[in-house]
């Protein structure tokens, strides 16, 4: 047990509908990371907060992806319009702001979208 | 742009057999390197973090070793167990900065041991 939490672990939806996904970080931890994990590859990252700013989103992060972090703990990402491409696994991570710790990460939200 | 390449792709091995993971990487200016493995349909859990000043890093059975300057890390595994099948991803964070999370992986080295 990481101490990450991601919630659901499963989501099954429909193309064209709105998915909310919920992460809380380890409590000490100010930074959280999100990725996406396809089938075969490694995670590719998408976004990251410090508190409850924003740092960098990836260009992966379309228009139709939006994250949040409003009190600087427990992050959610919302994917809108769903597409089949969208099927992936959502992985949460958290790290302290201290130099080389490590990043540890959630079990992951699997969306299908059908 | 950093890049990280994992040889090789899978390896399947008998119990008992020690083994090697591979890991490359394109920019050689890294501050650490992390090791994880992820069981199928699972998160990411740490074995082991590298500095970039340090050489070896030693967790029971594995030892992860770093070489900066030929952009090289391997993963070894003595006497392997069936239980350490699964897939094991090296990731480094983005050269000059802070954001020590945001992490690039390799695809990952898909390890199956066999009884």
């Amino acid at each position: 047990d990481t101490g990450v939490s991601q919630d659901p672990r499963h989501k099954i939806t429909k193309r064209g509908q709105n998915v909310t996904f919920r992460c809380d970080p380890i409590s000490e931890h100010n930074r959280l990371y999100w990725y996406r994990q396809t089938l075969g590859q490694g995670p590719e990252f998408l976004t990251y907060f410090q508190n409850e700013a924003q740092l960098e989103k990836s260009r992966l992060l379309s228009d139709r992806f939006s994250a949040e972090r409003p009190k600087g703990s427990f992050s959610t990402l919302e994917i809108q319009r769903t597409e089949q491409g969208d099927s992936a696994m959502y992985l949460c991570a958290s790290s302290t702001v201290q130099a080389n710790t490590e990043a540890f990460f959630g079990q992951g939200t699997r969306l299908t979208v059908v | 742009k950093q890049e990280v390449t994992q040889i090789p792709a899978a390896l399947s091995v008998p119990e008992g057999e020690n083994l090697v993971l591979n890991c490359s990487f394109t920019d050689s200016a890294i501050y650490n390197l992390q090791w994880f493995r992820q069981d199928p349909g699972k998160g990411l859990t740490s074995l082991l973090l590298i500095q970039s000043s340090q050489r070896e890093q030693t967790s029971g059975r594995l030892n992860a070793s770093l070489d900066k300057s030929s952009g090289r890390s391997t993963l070894y595994i003595a006497a392997s167990q069936p239980g350490d099948s699964a897939t094991y991803l090296c990731a480094v964070p983005p050269e000059g900065g802070t954001s020590y999370g945001k992490l690039t992986f390799g695809q990952g080295t898909i390890l199956t041991v066999h009884p």
